[in-house]
């Protein structure tokens, strides 16, 4: 099973700084990662997919990059929307596992 | 409008039975492959099952093996959990997911949850 660990655990942000999410993989799994967004309530959304590919009708603002074990997750320009709490997941191999998640926080 | 919703989150007994339903709408059902996910209270989004398109490939997490059951019915666009032997670490809030692409399994779409309580 690959493990997929993210940190930080929470970040603090002021809103218009950039924010760096990381997600390590326990192995090497090309660019079969994907970024989801989920708010209290509401359904988690897919962002990136491919470590780098937003998914339709994501803000520019948002980017993925790396690929075998590290990755991240970044947001330029932080709007009051982009507080959440943020997973990776990768699907190289089965079972399909995500990391514990980055709690995205007012600072 | 697209969506997915579940159904069927309650309160369960340790070594009973619960099912969960994920009614889609808004896209055709039934040329997707589903998951069921959940998250346990302070725990990461954990894999639970998974079904083919047309029902006839199904998948589990070890930790659920043998005590739940997945299953869809195409003409009502509906996805089901049969979850059975109920332990308390099944304890936790279970969404739907649509899986993209027989060849990528990430997913697109996902439903808002249903809590699943166990105790006694």
């Amino acid at each position: 099973e690959i493990v997929m660990t993210q940190s930080p655990a929470t970040l603090s942000v002021s809103p218009g700084e950039r924010a760096t999410l990381s997600c390590r993989a326990s192995q090497s799994m090309s660019s079969n990662l994907a970024w989801y967004q989920r708010k209290p309530g509401q359904a988690p959304r897919l962002l990136i997919y491919g470590a780098s590919f937003r998914a339709t009708g994501v803000p520019a603002r948002f980017s993925g990059s790396g690929s075998g074990t590290e990755f991240t997750l970044t947001i330029s320009s932080l709007q009051s929307e982009d507080f959440a709490v943020y997973y990776c997941q990768q699907y190289k191999n089965w079972p399909l596992t995500f990391g514990q998640g980055t709690k995205l926080e007012i600072k | 409008e697209v969506q997915l919703v579940e159904s069927g989150g309650d309160l369960g007994q340790p070594g009973g039975s619960l099912r969960l339903s994920c009614a889609a709408s808004g896209f055709a059902f039934s040329t997707y492959a589903f998951h069921w996910v959940r998250q346990a209270p302070g725990k990461g989004l954990e894999y639970v099952s998974a079904i083919s398109s047309n029902g006839g490939d199904t998948y589990y997490a070890n930790s659920v093996q043998g005590r739940f059951t997945i299953s869809r019915d195409n003409s009502k666009n509906t996805l089901y959990l049969q979850m059975g032997s109920l332990r308390a670490e099944d304890m936790a809030v279970y969404y739907c997911a649509r899986v993209v692409s027989s060849t990528s399994d990430y997913f697109d779409l996902w439903g808002r949850g249903t809590l699943v309580t166990v105790s006694s």
